[in-house]
Parts: structure tokens; sequence; C-alpha cells
């Protein structure tokens, strides 16, 4: 299995306090991104980085900001959560070279917003 | 902009028979990947099989197949003698090939096997 961790696990927290998910790889892969899984929807891509310091939106990206200042570690934060925003979080990595183009997934990050 | 379609939400079969998963997308590429992601009630998204557009030959992971039709945009995932463990929900998924490409998932798909 790829080395990838998630924190917290499950977290449940009010209407407008803000909260950072941990992403922590040890593949040294290139590209790492932030999905919400909710039923009905599937996964969608909420922010993705393509490198230390370089990030960019996914469909969903309102609400939400990201850093990347390490190649292994990738913060997602939801600066003043909202009910809406109760989802899993899914993080993964790829590293897109030669046919190597899957994605791998951490284990998610159940949130529940009251 | 690709798009990635399960129109079927459910479906459940016997244990030890076939089911077939049917998944189309939608893209104006011609070098892509196509992906099948299971998971089971932990959660844990895990990589059942892939399939490169370059490649004609159908990818094959044991009781798992796909049978890829480009030109109709067809991806569908065969599991063959369904087990207990095969209970999950499936994920079909297509990336382009190229710098900074992006997953497109489509909505799942949950399968039920039976005893």
């Amino acid at each position: 299995d790829a080395g990838i961790t998630q924190s917290p696990r499950h977290k449940v927290t009010e209407t407008g306090t803000p909260v950072t998910l941990r992403c922590h790889q040890t593949e040294n892969h290139r590209y790492m991104y932030w999905y919400r899984q909710d039923p009905g929807h599937g996964l969608r891509l909420i922010h993705y980085s393509y490198g230390v310091k370089d990030t960019d939106k996914g469909e969903v990206s309102d609400g939400y900001s990201v850093s990347r200042s390490k190649t292994e570690d990738f913060l997602l934060t939801l600066e003043s959560a909202t009910s809406s925003q109760t989802s899993v979080y899914f993080c993964a990595i790829s590293e897109h070279r030669g046919a190597d183009y899957e994605q791998y997934f951490g284990p998610g990050t159940r949130l529940t917003v009251t | 902009a690709q798009t990635v379609t399960q129109s079927q939400p459910e479906m459940s079969v016997q244990e030890a028979e076939t089911v077939t998963l049917s998944c189309t997308y939608d893209t104006s590429e011609n070098n892509y990947y196509l992906f099948w992601y299971k998971q089971p009630p932990s959660r844990q998204m895990i990589l059942v099989i892939r399939q490169e557009a370059y490649k004609q030959q159908n990818a094959t992971e044991n009781r798992f197949s796909v049978n890829f039709q480009k030109a109709a945009k067809s991806f569908s995932l065969k599991i063959s003698d369904s087990q207990l463990g095969d209970t999950a929900m499936y994920f079909c998924a297509f990336i382009h090939t190229g710098a900074n490409s992006k997953l497109t998932f489509g909505k799942g798909i949950t399968l039920s096997v039976r005893p």
C-alpha cells in the first residue's frame, strides 16, 4: 500500500470554526489531491497540487484553501466550517510518469459540522 | 471537459455468478487512462483495474476484466465468480495523459453480492 496517512480520521466541529485536515505521504509523489465524497456525487475534486507551493482549484473549491510547503504534506483548511461541508474527505497522490497515472488514496477523514 | 457516466446506481448478483458494471465517458482526448476503483465498507479506495487507451487488448486482473470500446467510449467491468468480498461501491474514472491532468470520477455503483 502507498504510504498515505490522513489526520484526523474523524472530527466533529461547530459551524463557523476553522478546521485543518492533513495529508502526509512517504512516496515522494509530485501530485497531491483533496476530494470530498458525498452520496449521489461520487468523488469531487476540491484542490490539487502539482508541486511544493503549486496548487490549483478543483470543481468544488469554494470555502476551502490548501497549502503545500513540503513535498510530503498537503493541508486542507476550511476557514469557517458550514454544515454543507459535512462529508468524507480523501487525499490522493500520483506521479504522472510513464504509464503510471493512477491515484493512490488515503484512508479518508469523516468530518461532521454541527 | 471530460465526463464519466455510471447510469446504474445499484446492482445485485448471486455469489459465484458473473456481473457487468457499465461506464461511459466523453472526451475529445486521444491519449488517456481508464480505471475502476472499489470502495468496500471500510471506505478505502482500491484500484481494481486500469486500461490504457492506446492498448486494444482488454485488461484483465484475475476475476476482473474490462470491455473497452474506444469508439463507443464505453468501459465496462466484468466480475466473474462473484464473492461476498466483492460487495462494495465501484467507481469508474478517467484521466488524460499530460501534466497536471485530473481524474474524473463517475458517481459510482453499489454492488451487493448475495450469499
